[in-house]
């Protein structure tokens, strides 16, 4: 009931092209969803986060589609470029300060 | 604004020792959260503190313990280290640990591996 499930676990993408991960929950107590960057031997770095109220969210390249009946959420890199190659990781925020993180998926955008 | 700090980056251990993480959050954050990631299991919740009191536990055995100190500071411990202990700790903070739009924001985190 905690799990957050993210797909798919590995995505080549051309530059310029568009990157979709998708992230499933069934907890309805979660109530912040942030998604993160890591690089490798990096800590996570926040890219955007959304709350459950709001339908979408667009920051630069990068937007949050959030369904809540379905209770989905999925993450749209626009224009991708090969300096978006990383592990992306959806969490879900549980009881104040417990994040509950998705597998990640690894990012390959292709020149 | 300096941005959460871990110490040390990296540690090597044996089997059965103990190990002390360390990590300093962004100034005026009060909540500290831990997380293990391992290629197998990824990030994994530990444990959070917030105003020196322990709020939120994960599911890891009694080995794994922390604290927080009057500056916000927090420390992780490990006893008698196993094997499967071998993992990133990354260690988060927050203003306010978990209301509205409060975020996380991750330090590099500390290797450790165990031999």
């Amino acid at each position: 009931q905690q799990q957050v499930k993210q797909s798919p676990q590995s995505l080549i993408v051309q530059k310029g092209g568009i990157s979709i991960i998708n992230c499933a929950y069934e907890n309805t107590a979660f109530d912040y969803f942030p998604w993160y960057q890591q690089f490798p031997g990096k800590g996570p770095a926040l890219l955007i986060a959304i709350r459950p109220d709001v339908s979408e969210k667009k920051e630069g390249r990068f937007t949050i589609s959030f369904n809540k009946s379905a209770k989905q959420f999925s993450l749209h890199i626009m224009d991708s470029q090969p300096g978006d190659s990383a592990t992306y990781f959806c969490a879900a925020r549980y009881q104040g300060g417990k994040l509950i993180f998705g597998q990640g998926t690894e990012l390959s955008v292709k020149p | 604004k300096a941005g959460v700090t871990q110490t040390p980056r990296y540690l090597i251990k044996t089997r059965g020792q103990q190990v002390t993480l360390s990590c300093s959050p962004i100034s005026g954050h009060r909540s500290v959260s831990w997380y293990q990631q391992t290629p197998g299991q990824g990030l994994q919740f530990l444990f959070e503190y917030f105003s020196e009191t322990q709020r939120n536990k994960g599911n890891f055995p009694g080995r794994f313990s922390g604290r927080q100190f009057s500056n916000s500071r927090s420390e992780m411990n490990v006893s008698t280290l196993e094997l499967g202990d071998s993992a990133l700790y990354l260690c988060a903070s927050s203003s306010s640990g978990g209301q509205g739009l409060d975020t996380q924001y991750f330090g590099p985190g500390t290797r450790l591996t165990v031999l």
